[in-house]
């Protein structure tokens, strides 16, 4: 089964503050993913990756920086936090699109609250 | 733009019935794959079932299976002989079929089965 770890799983921070998450996969995975989950709002992509060194926006990116520093590690960054980022945030994985097996891997999240 | 909406917040159902969810999509592709998610009480997220636009036949995993009616751009997850582990949060979601795309999730519809 394909490994997403996430760190840490528990953040607390001061608006205006500077925050990584970070997200490791050791499966050999070509895309990568960061996406928010708020009550009501289901799962909300921010960015995602396709291999180190891309960056591709997502639906949400607004306030968030990421970057793919290899293929195993994707990290993102909130740089001014605020409170409307408090938020259990997921990072997942996959092979790819198109191929049979298609699916994302999800970590277990990151809880975020900005005080 | 690609959209999914689950208009189903919360279902109830006793074990060992029938549990119904509904999901409609909105895509200007004409292919796309459409997936389920299921999150658990712990936070996991985990892959169910996935139907492919171009496919006729309606998947089936296990005791999940899909109605996919492409006329009305709907996608309806069908557990039967549900257990009290089926109590969860189910995700709809979708990738247009242009490839690199991202998944696009709904907003969630939270399943308690009862004894």
């Amino acid at each position: 089964e394909a490994a997403v770890t996430q760190s840490p799983r528990n953040k607390v921070t001061v608006t205006g503050g500077n925050v990584t998450l970070s997200c490791r996969q050791t499966n050999s995975h070509n895309y990568m993913y960061w996406y928010r989950q708020d009550t009501g709002h289901g799962l909300r992509l921010i960015h995602y990756s396709y291999g180190a060194g891309n960056l591709q926006i997502g639906d949400v990116p607004d306030g968030y920086k990421a970057t793919r520093t290899t293929q195993e590690d994707f990290f993102l960054l909130l740089e001014l936090a605020s409170p409307s980022q408090t938020s259990l945030y997921f990072c997942a994985s996959s092979a790819g699109t198109g191929v049979s097996n298609e699916r994302l891997f999800f970590g277990h999240g990151t809880k975020l609250s900005v005080l | 733009a690609q959209k999914v909406t689950q208009t189903q917040t919360s279902i109830s159902v006793m074990e060992k019935t029938t549990v119904t969810m509904d999901c409609v999509y909105e895509t200007q592709d004409s292919s796309y794959f459409l997936f389920w998610y299921k999150q658990t009480a712990s936070g996991e997220i985990v892959f169910l079932i996935r139907q492919d636009s171009y496919k006729k036949e309606n998947a089936t995993v296990g005791h999940y299976s899909l109605n996919f009616q492409k006329p009305k751009s709907s996608i309806g997850l069908i557990i039967t002989a549900t257990q009290i582990e089926d109590s969860a949060v189910y995700f709809c979601a979708m990738r247009e079929g242009q490839g690199g795309r991202a998944l696009i999730f709904g907003t969630g519809t939270t399943v308690s089965v009862s004894p």
